[in-house]
């Protein structure tokens, strides 16, 4: 099955533990992305990377880092989780091709809960 | 850069009525996708319709429709014989055919409660 897998999907954390939420993809897709979904403001993206050892800057970077050492796997860091940073989070791939091949383009994981207390 | 806006944090709706979603966007590009993305209470994110810039014609997935108006930057969600299970967080999203404009962006969100 076609899926992206996101882990774990519940975190609780102290301020200041590093953390790592993982994403792998089995879909060949080139581009994967980063999401975090807040009240009110929708899903803004933190990070993306157009291929392997090829990442950028999204919109609300901060905070964050992520790799991309091998094309399935995408995951996002906290080095040192605030309270600021409590949120959902979403990792997502696609094709990069520009025309969409298929009627869903994008595939989600099944996000992340964190919480950082 | 593009920007999609959500007026309606939140919508109500009988069951089996007809409910209306309205999103706008902005953008320069004249080639590009307009997804409407459901999100239930299990946080999944599931694509409903998406309608491509340069087909006129309105895109219809059962009960849910588009009204997309180009000029006017406009791309509304008609949901039909509203049910239960229709309940839940929509967003609006747009995202560029251009090879390197792979983004997804997001509007707002629109809660829409489903009464029976």
């Amino acid at each position: 099955e076609a899926q992206v897998t996101q882990n774990p999907r519940y975190l609780i954390t102290v301020t200041g533990k590093k953390l790592t939420v993982t994403c792998s993809q089995n879909m060949n897709h080139e581009y994967m992305s980063w999401y975090r979904q807040d009240p009110g403001l929708g899903l803004r993206q933190i990070y993306y990377s157009m291929n392997v050892e090829a990442t950028d800057k999204g919109d609300v970077p901060e905070g964050y880092k992520v790799s991309r050492k091998e094309k399935r796997n995408f995951p996002l860091i906290l080095e040192s989780p605030s309270p600021n940073q409590t949120s959902l989070y979403f990792c997502a791939s696609s094709p990069s091709s520009g025309r969409l091949r298929d009627n869903y383009g994008y595939t989600f994981g099944s996000g992340t809960r964190l919480t950082v207390v | 850069a593009q920007t999609v806006t959500q007026s309606q944090p939140e919508m109500s709706v009988q069951e089996a009525e007809t409910v209306t979603l309205s999103c706008t966007y902005d953008t320069s590009e004249s080639d590009y996708y307009l997804f409407w993305y459901k999100q239930p209470p299990s946080r999944q994110m599931i694509l409903v319709i998406r309608q491509e810039a340069y087909k006129q014609q309105n895109a219809t997935e059962n009960r849910f429709s588009v009204n997309f108006q180009k000029a006017a930057k406009s791309f509304s969600l008609k949901i039909s014989d509203s049910q239960l299970g229709d309940a839940a967080m929509y967003f609006c999203a747009y995202r560029s055919v251009q090879t390197s404009g792979s983004r997804l962006t997001f509007g707002e969100g629109t809660q829409l409660t489903v009464n029976p």
